[in-house]
């Protein structure tokens, strides 16, 4: 069964302060790995697909990355508008579900 | 607009009663999901549908009724709410199996 671990749970950053989120996976096959943003009262916001190891995508301040068993979503330089829960999730090649993890809540403080 | 509205925004009911999400896309996609968010089990799958009058079981079905008679509307069905199923609940659509998905606002939803 596919499983999806982020972490930290929470994240705690003054502004500027540069850091990384981690979501490792195991599937059988990796179709693709969603990153998403979500704000409170709202539902997910789609940000960067990766579909395959050594893979980027950027974004403005973010930068999410692709390896075999992880991915992590780098926050360059953070503002207090990149406060917000970031979601990963994982569709296997057999399928086209997605499997969340329980996501990481990041705070920049001004 | 285009996009995906759910409605209601907020409902409060009470055991055993029935109660229906209602879910609507304007972008034609072909696949719709509903989702419960609850506190330490992040975005759960309860039915899917890959077009109209196709739906399929997610992870936590129970208790729940989807139908899908048209390919822009996707609603839930609590048949006889229970405490358990108190939560927030996403619609979302995608146009193929590749894209990603978009989703709603939700639900909020509190069975008394």
């Amino acid at each position: 069964e596919d499983q999806v671990t982020q972490s930290p749970e929470a994240l705690r950053l003054q502004e500027g302060e540069s850091s990384s989120l981690n979501c490792s996976y195991t599937v059988s096959g990796l179709r693709g790995l969603f990153w998403y943003r979500q704000d409170p009262g709202k539902g997910p916001e789609f940000l960067f697909t990766l579909y395959s190891a050594g893979e980027e995508k950027e974004k403005e301040r973010l930068k999410a990355t692709l390896t075999k068993k992880e991915s992590f979503l780098h926050i360059t330089a953070p503002k207090p508008e990149d406060s917000a829960t970031y979601l990963c999730a994982v569709q296997e090649e057999r399928d086209y579900k997605l499997s969340f993890g329980a996501g990481t809540t990041v705070t920049v403080r001004a | 607009d285009a996009g995906i509205t759910q409605s209601p925004r907020y409902k409060i009911t009470e055991t055993g009663r029935q109660v229906t999400l209602m879910c609507h896309q304007t972008w034609s996609h072909s696949y719709m999901f509903w989702y419960r968010q609850d506190l330490g089990h992040g975005l759960r799958l309860i039915y899917y549908s890959a077009a109209a009058d196709i739906t399929d079981k997610g992870e936590v079905p129970d208790g729940y009724v989807v139908s899908r008679s048209k390919t822009e509307n996707f609603p839930l069905t609590l048949e006889s709410a229970t405490r358990s199923q108190t939560s927030v609940y996403f619609c979302a659509s995608s146009e193929r199996t590749s894209q990603p998905q978009h989703f709603g606002d939700g639900t909020r939803l509190s069975i008394l």
